[in-house]
C-alpha cells in the first residue's frame, strides 16, 4: 500500500539549475499539493491542484510551476533554482470532491541548492 | 502574526506522564482542526481530525478544541518512546480549503 510515492527523496543543485519534483498517489485521491517546510516556518503550500487539469497557487508559489500530468500524477518544476529554494519538498493527496478529506503525505524531497 | 502558533519546544518528558501539546490560533473562522504527527524524516501523519469546538478521543489520545479562547489542545496518556516526534497542529476554514499549519513541537519521551 504506497500511498503517496515522491522522487527523488534527496537532491542536490547549482544556482541556476532546473529540477522536476514527481509526486505520484494511488488512492484516487482528487486533489494533490505541493508544500515546503523549512525550520521555524512549517509547512508552506506551493501549489495544488483540487482535480485533475486544475492547478491553483497557495501562499509561495514564486519560483515554481506544477503540471497535473492525471489523476495519479502531480510534479513541481523549478525552473532555475536559488539558493532560498533549499528545503524538504512535501506532496500530499485527499479524497472527497473538493480535497475536503484529511491529507496524506508522502515523505518528502530533501532538495539542497548551493 | 503568524495564524496558528505552536511553542516549537523540544519538550521531554519520562514514559508513563501525559503528555499536553497546545497551539492558538488566530483567525475565527476556523472550523476544522487537525494534529498531524511527523517522524524524523518522513512525512506528517493525520492523528486527529475535529468539527468545531469540543473533545475527540482516540485510543491514547484527545485532542480538544475550544474556540471561545481559540486554543487547541492534543493530550497523549501514557505516552511511549514511540511518541517522540514532531506533533503539528492545523486548521482550516472550511472543509475544502487550504490547511494552515502551525510550525510544530518536538516531543521527547525518555525511557
Amino acid at each position: 500500500n504506497a500511498g503517496v510515492t515522491q522522487t527523488p527523496k534527496f537532491q542536490v543543485l547549482k544556482t541556476g539549475q532546473s529540477m522536476t519534483l514527481q509526486c505520484a498517489q494511488d488512492m484516487n485521491h482528487n486533489s494533490m499539493y505541493w508544500y515546503r517546510q523549512d525550520p521555524g516556518m512549517g509547512l508552506r503550500l506551493i501549489y495544488y491542484s483540487a482535480s485533475e487539469g486544475t492547478t491553483d497557487k497557495g501562499e509561495v508559489p514564486n519560483g515554481y510551476n506544477v503540471s497535473r500530468l492525471n489523476k495519479r500524477e502531480f510534479s513541481l518544476r523549478l525552473e532555475s533554482a536559488a539558493p532560498s529554494q533549499t528545503s524538504v519538498y512535501f506532496c500530499a493527496s485527499s479524497g472527497g470532491s473538493a480535497g475536503d478529506q484529511p491529507q496524506h503525505f508522502g515523505d518528502g524531497t530533501r532538495l539542497s541548492i548551493l | 502574526q503568524k495564524e496558528v502558533e505552536q511553542d516549537p519546544g523540544p519538550l521531554s518528558v519520562p514514559e508513563g506522564a501525559i503528555v499536553s501539546l497546545n497551539c492558538t490560533y488566530s483567525n475565527s473562522a476556523f472550523q476544522y482542526f487537525m494534529w498531524y504527527r511527523q517522524y524524523s524524516r518522513k512525512g506528517p501523519e493525520l492523528l486527529m481530525y475535529t468539527y468545531s469546538s469540543g473533545n475527540k478521543e482516540d485510543g491514547r489520545f484527545t485532542a480538544q478544541v475550544d474556540k471561545s479562547s481559540k486554543y487547541i489542545s492534543l493530550f497523549i496518556r501514557d505516552s511511549q518512546p514511540s511518541d517522540s516526534a514532531t506533533y503539528l497542529c492545523a486548521g482550516r476554514y472550511s472543509s475544502a480549503s487550504k490547511i494552515i499549519f502551525g510550525s510544530g513541537t518536538r516531543l521527547s519521551i525518555r525511557p
